[in-house]
């Protein structure tokens, strides 16, 4: 069953805190994404992944980085959150051009 | 840069009825486009894609694409209240696959 797990699902941080978010999948699928979704905005892509160490930024990534060091598995990094960057974050991989999203991380900066 | 725009932002339908999504966008290279539906408190899924000119039917869903006047639309027909949930459309970058540009969504309730 293919499968796109994200951890933790919610998370309350400071600002200034750093925050980790980590996204697995099954699929051995090379591309993955890393997504922020607001209200009215849609998803935007922070980061996209090819596979291990291939990384590329996507429309938003002040703010982020990443870790893709096996192919199963992306990781968001957040050094010293911000309020502005309270939202739902997305991974997802894909094949070739669909995309398999997991349940999300809400994540809240206070 | 693509901007994708949809419409209506909110949308209610009775049960059985017919909903009619709408996107735009803007780059006259985009060729592969495809509808996400998102319910609460879940991850966006796949719908269904369209890449050719017309339209494109599976079961209750049809997909409209006219590449000329940059639009495409999702039409439900027999709506459910499982079709209740928040679409999307995506867009590609040009001929790019990996990478697209998401809409900003429709909310579709379905009143039974």
């Amino acid at each position: 069953d293919m499968k796109v797990t994200q951890m933790p699902r919610y998370l309350i941080k400071r600002m200034g805190e750093n925050v980790l978010l980590e996204c697995g999948q099954d699929m051995s699928h090379e591309t993955m994404y890393w997504y922020r979704q607001d209200p009215g905005l849609g998803l935007q892509l922070i980061y996209i992944s090819y596979d291990v160490d291939s990384n590329s930024e996507g429309d938003i990534p002040k703010g982020y980085r990443v870790s893709r060091k096996k192919r199963e598995h992306f990781s968001l990094i957040l050094d010293s959150a911000k309020t502005n960057q309270t939202s739902v974050y997305f991974c997802a991989s894909s094949p070739l051009a669909e995309q398999f999203f997991g349940p999300g991380t809400r994540l809240t900066v206070l | 840069q693509q901007k994708v725009q949809q419409s209506p932002e909110s949308l209610i339908v009775p049960e059985g009825g017919m909903a009619s999504l709408n996107c735009t966008f803007s780059d006259r290279n985009s060729q592969y486009f495809w509808w996400y539906r998102q319910h609460s408190g879940e991850g966006p899924k796949a719908l269904m894609s369209i890449f050719s000119n017309g339209d494109k039917k599976e079961g209750r869903f049809t997909a409209h694409l006219n590449k000329a006047s940059l639009h495409v639309s999702l039409h439900i027909k027999d709506s459910q209240p499982s079709d209740s949930a928040l679409y999307f459309c995506a867009v590609s970058r040009g001929s790019n696959t990996n990478k697209v540009v998401f809409g900003t969504g429709t909310r579709l309730q379905v009143l039974p």
